[in-house]
């Protein structure tokens, strides 16, 4: 019983184009959030959404579009990818302010 | 904005031994976790310790939020041990942001 799953794993594509990684949670987690692993390994937030509403918008590009059609889903949407968007991205969930997060498996975009 | 800092950035151990990792941050934070990404990427969840001293096994971790720091220990390291440790804190603002170290890279060999 996975917790919290993103599709795809791996996702290899060319600048330029469009793409969407999705994040579905089945604990019943209000917040939801998406993360950027960069090649150093450092992480950091992207987008967060409570109960359907975005929260926090950390000064990402208007390239990546956030899409939460119901409190158990949380896209990422991506056009024009660039070089520097290759990175794992990691959905996450927590049941509310202040308390444990759990984190998908990653998806590992690379841009060509 | 809030600084997290962990030390050391890299460590080196042999098996069957003890290490300390250390996390200090900046400002006042709401809640404090550790994460272990093993080398298959996978991010762990260790502990959600945002004060106080809590024990997993071989592993424990103490958050002494007063002062600001939290430490990991692990005892007795074995080979699967390695990977990265995190510590990741909740900063006390209108919403709910999450902060990440930038990592304790832990490599245990035979």
């Amino acid at each position: 019983d996975t917790a919290v799953s993103q599709t795809p794993k791996y996702l290899v594509t060319q600048m330029g184009n469009d793409k969407s990684i999705k994040c579905e949670q089945n604990l019943g987690h209000d917040t939801m959030y998406w993360y950027k692993q960069d090649s150093k390994k450092f992480l950091k937030i992207m987008f967060s959404y409570n109960n359907k509403e975005l929260i926090i918008n950390e000064t990402v590009p208007n390239r990546f579009s956030p899409k939460s059609p119901d409190k158990a889903h949380l896209n990422l949407h991506i056009n024009s990818l660039e070089l520097g968007d290759s990175a794992v991205y990691f959905c996450a969930s927590r049941p509310g302010t202040g308390l444990e997060q759990y984190f998908g498996p990653g998806t590992r975009l690379t841009v060509t | 904005g809030i600084q997290v800092e962990q030390s050391p950035p890299d460590l080196i151990l042999q098996e069957g031994a003890n290490s300390t990792l250390r996390c200090n941050f900046s400002d006042s934070v709401n809640n404090l976790q550790w994460f272990h990404q093993n080398p298959w990427g996978q991010l762990i969840n260790l502990f959600y310790i945002p004060s106080g001293t809590k024990q997993n096994g071989r592993l424990s971790a103490t958050t002494v939020a007063t002062e600001r720091y939290s430490l990991l220990y692990i005892s007795s390291s074995q080979t699967t041990d390695s990977g990265v440790y995190f510590c990741a804190v909740g900063v006390k603002t209108s919403y709910d942001k999450v902060i990440f170290g930038p990592g304790t890279s832990l490599s245990v060999i035979p």
